[in-house]
């Protein structure tokens, strides 16, 4: 089966960095989305990889190692509104996307 | 107005009545999708159209029934829910359908829907 898996919640510090990790075991591969979610809000768009590297925007940077089934996503110089759940999504290669269970990111000041 | 709409926000109901979810679109996009998403569980894909011509029902019980009377208004009709059927509930669009490249899925707020 298809299956996406990424840590459940992680804390951590206003100013510092975090890395947020994601792993997939998928039919095929066409591309890695990262979203963010507040509470009671929609999902927004924050970055996708297609080939192997870092994408880098602004204070966040999203991974991808096609060969390990690995990707994440690097928050900088965190900030309280940092504060959401970070939902990693691949799309396979019927062009489906398969989602994670999401990472609750808590940061204490 | 830009972006992904959907009304109610929020819905209580009992598992007797019958409602229906809103989704309205203003991107000019061609597919639209419902989500069911579960406290700590994956986003679930329930229905997918496609200039309006459902494409994908992903075995979800018939208590649930969609509509799509134009590529920009999407509908959720509910019928006899049952309690595990609250969770919040997702609109989504996107330029076309599966995406291309790095065209990512829009998303509404939701609606979190409350069974009794």
């Amino acid at each position: 089966g298809q299956n996406i898996d990424q840590p459940t919640e992680m804390t951590a510090t206003e100013g510092a960095i975090v890395q947020i990790n994601c792993t997939y075991q998928t039919s095929g591969f066409n591309g890695l989305f990262w979203y963010q979610q507040h509470a009671g809000e929609a999902p927004t768009f924050l970055s996708y990889n297609v080939l192997d590297g870092l994408e880098e925007k602004g204070r966040f940077s999203s991974f991808l190692s096609r060969s390990k089934g690995y990707s994440y996503l690097l928050l900088k110089e965190l900030q309280m509104k940092d504060s959401a759940s970070y939902l990693c999504a691949v799309r396979d290669s019927n062009y489906q996307l398969i989602w994670g269970a999401g990472t609750k990111l808590i940061i204490k000041p | 107005e830009t972006g992904v709409t959907q009304t109610p926000r929020h819905l209580v109901m009992g598992m007797t009545n019958k409602k229906s979810l809103k989704c309205e679109q203003h991107l000019g996009h061609n597919a639209m999708y419902w989500y069911k998403q579960s406290a700590k569980k994956p986003l679930e894909l329930m229905f997918v159209y496609s200039l309006e011509e459902r494409v994908e029902n992903n075995s979800v019980p018939s208590r649930f029934s969609p509509e799509c009377p134009n590529s920009s208004h999407l509908f959720l009709h509910l019928h006899t829910l049952q309690p595990e059927d609250s969770a919040l509930y997702l609109c989504a669009s996107s330029q076309v359908l599966g995406g291309q490249g790095r065209s990512p899925l829009h998303f509404g707020n939701g609606t979190r829907l409350t069974v009794t």
